[in-house]
């Protein structure tokens, strides 16, 4: 069965870092893109990061480029999100998700169809 | 990076059906059939309902359907059932391989 386990979630305060993890299993991790997607509490989606299926390509919303790093490790199966300088209003649920490719050529198609159960993050002092 | 405009809450009666617009720009939705449609129901991950503006995932019931004219898109759910009350959010492409999101619209099943 497909699965991806979030977790480095945690309490921290203002301006210091946290790496959190999100493991894959059930699927050939090598070959998907995957992202990383927040959502404050009582709020909507948002999305974060994303990163290519060999790691060689990211891109960042703007409110976190800069301070943010996505990363992944392919012989671990694992995806990375190394976050510094953190706010207040990155308080979030982070929540992995994978990229579903789509066509003859199976490009990424920028829906997300795994989900983690997601990590909580708090910044606060 | 401005998040895409959707209505904060529709609702209707089961076996109707209801349509969620998600309007954008024509740097994202307006440019790109790349759009992708979430529920999400109450302290859960959100589940893929509609990518690339129409197509449904393996396992997604085809009352869900997904359209886009202009700068606008929108979800239909047909033959409106309890379970669909959740909230959904649509997501565009919006250029160097970056997305945005709707800021989410909360469905009430009547």
């Amino acid at each position: 069965e497909v699965h991806l386990v979030e977790s480095g979630g945690g309490l921290v305060k203002p301006g210091g870092s946290l790496r959190l993890s999100c493991a894959a299993s059930g699927f050939t991790f090598s070959s998907y893109w995957m992202h990383w997607v927040r959502q404050a509490p009582g709020k909507g989606l948002v999305w974060v990061s994303r990163i290519n299926s060999d790691g060689s390509s990211t891109n960042y919303a703007d409110s976190v480029k800069g301070r943010f790093t996505i990363s992944r490790d392919n012989a671990k199966n694992t995806l990375y999100l190394q976050m510094n300088s953190l706010r207040a209003d990155d308080t979030a649920v982070y929540y992995c998700a994978r990229d579903l490719p789509a066509g003859l050529y199976q490009v990424p198609s920028y829906g997300m169809d795994v989900w983690g159960q997601g990590t909580t993050v708090t910044v606060s002092s | 990076q401005s998040a895409l405009t959707q209505p904060a809450s529709v609702s209707g009666s089961p076996g109707q059906s209801i349509t969620i617009s998600c309007t954008g720009t024509s740097s994202d939705v307006g440019s790109y059939n790349l759009v992708s449609w979430y529920q999400q129901h109450p302290g859960k991950a959100p589940k893929l309902m509609i990518y690339e503006g129409s197509k449904r995932p393996s396992g997604v019931s085809n009352r869900f359907s997904g359209s886009k004219s202009g700068n606008t898109a929108s979800l239909t759910i047909s033959g409106l059932q309890a379970e669909d009350e959740a909230d959904y959010y649509c997501c565009s492409y919006a250029a160097s391989s970056t997305l945005v999101f709707g800021g989410g619209t909360k469905l009430t099943v009547l």
